[in-house]
Order: structure tokens, then sequence, then C-alpha cells
């Protein structure tokens, strides 16, 4: 199957600073990028769509100011958490997507972000 | 609008033991299904996936599904588990929604395979 790759893993930061997530597809070009949050012992919650050249579309409830996503090309896409507080502690899974329609998305390994 | 339903928060099963993880879904349209597993701390592989044709699909590391569209399922089996099998599960589906395929996850199944 086709690879995407996130980086970093792990990431800890200070309260306040700002964590830059990759998310890479390695062997296709994705027109399409999710972003995922998970919680503990959670399902996906879906944050954001991107796609390439156009600006993300946010899922309901999350803060567009505060999670900054960047599709710039056909094979990265970014994920920026802002001004970052404890509460933002997470894992962020991002999927990519080779094109619209009957194929499945490919997910990143995740990012597991602790703010202390 | 779709969702997905995984009865079963968790699913605790000896080794050798057959296993089925449930999973409905409704939506409004044509709908793909998935099966992802995700071991601790780790994005999620593919297991399966249901697109059209044969109702029943098979996967890796000996996991197969059955599509029944009657009864708006896809349950997860595997004959005889192993304790490396032990992992989040999560259903998917993914239909039309607005052309875009957006899929949406179950919360996930925790299978736990015992000695």
């Amino acid at each position: 199957g086709a690879v995407v790759s996130q980086h970093p893993s792990r990431v800890i930061c200070k309260s306040g600073t700002s964590v830059k997530i990759e998310c890479r597809s390695l062997d296709f070009q994705a027109t399409t990028m999710f972003w995922y949050r998970q919680f503990p012992k959670q399902s996906l919650m879906l944050m954001a769509t991107s796609n390439e050249g156009s600006k993300a579309t946010y899922e309901q409830g999350v803060e567009k100011d505060k999670f900054l996503i960047n599709h710039a090309s056909l094979t990265l896409s970014t994920l920026t958490v802002t001004s970052a507080h404890p509460e933002d502690s997470s894992f962020y899974i991002c999927s990519a997507r080779a094109s619209t329609g009957r194929t499945e998305a490919f997910f990143g390994q995740g990012t597991r972000l602790t703010v202390v | 609008a779709q969702s997905v339903t995984q009865l079963d928060s968790q699913v605790p099963v000896f080794e050798e033991a057959p296993v089925e993880l449930r999973c409905n879904y409704s939506s409004s349209v044509s709908v793909y299904l998935f099966w992802y597993v995700q071991y601790p701390n780790q994005g999620l592989q593919l297991l399966l996936k249901y697109l059209s044709g044969s109702t029943l699909v098979k996967g890796i590391n000996g996991f197969e599904a059955e599509f029944n569209k009657s009864q708006t399922s896809f349950h997860l089996r595997k004959p005889s588990v192993h304790i490396s099998d032990t992992a989040e599960y999560f259903c998917a589906v993914s239909g039309a929604s607005g052309g875009s395929y957006i899929p949406t996850f179950g919360r996930g199944t925790s299978l736990i395979v015992h000695p």
C-alpha cells in the first residue's frame, strides 16, 4: 500500500509555543489530506480536510486560527498548533488520499503532542 | 449523513479462539467500508475494505469481513486469534458527501487476546 510519513512521532513543547507537524505522501500524490485528533481510548475526530492549493475545510468546533493547516504541494501537508496549551495535548493523525472517490485514505503513524 | 456503530468497546478472547467484532453503519448513499487496526501509539493500518463485488472480503493477518446490505453491517471475523492481534480496531464508512468521500470512524473496539 501507499506510504504516508508523519513527523515528528512525539513532541513535547512548552505552553504558549507553536508546534508544526508534517505529513508526507512518499509514493503517491495526495490530492486530499485529512487531519484527525484522537483522545485516549476514543475514536478519531476529523479536524479538517485539505485539498492541495486551497484552504482547508475545518469541522465545526475546530479553531482555524489555532490549528493552521497548509497543503502547499501534492505530497506535503502541515498542521501547526499555535500557542499550544495543555488541553491541546493529544494524538494527531494525518491521512492522505490519492484522488476523490472510491479510494481509501492511507494513514501516517501519528504524532503524540504533550504540552507542559 | 453517515455514521458507524461499533457495539462492543472491548472484546476479551483467549488465544486460538474465534472472534467477531461488530460494526453497523447508516448512510443515505452507497458506501465503502473499511476496517483498520491501531497498535499503541501508532497510526492506523488498513486490514480490509469493501468497495464493490463479493460481499465476503479477505484482508491481512487472517481477518475477513462480510458486507450485509440488508442488515447494514460489516462485521470483522478471525477464526483463530493470536496474542499479537491485541489492538484497537476501527470500522469506517466512506460515502459520497458532496463528492468528497470523507471517512467516518466508529468509536473502536479493543480486542484483548489472553494466553
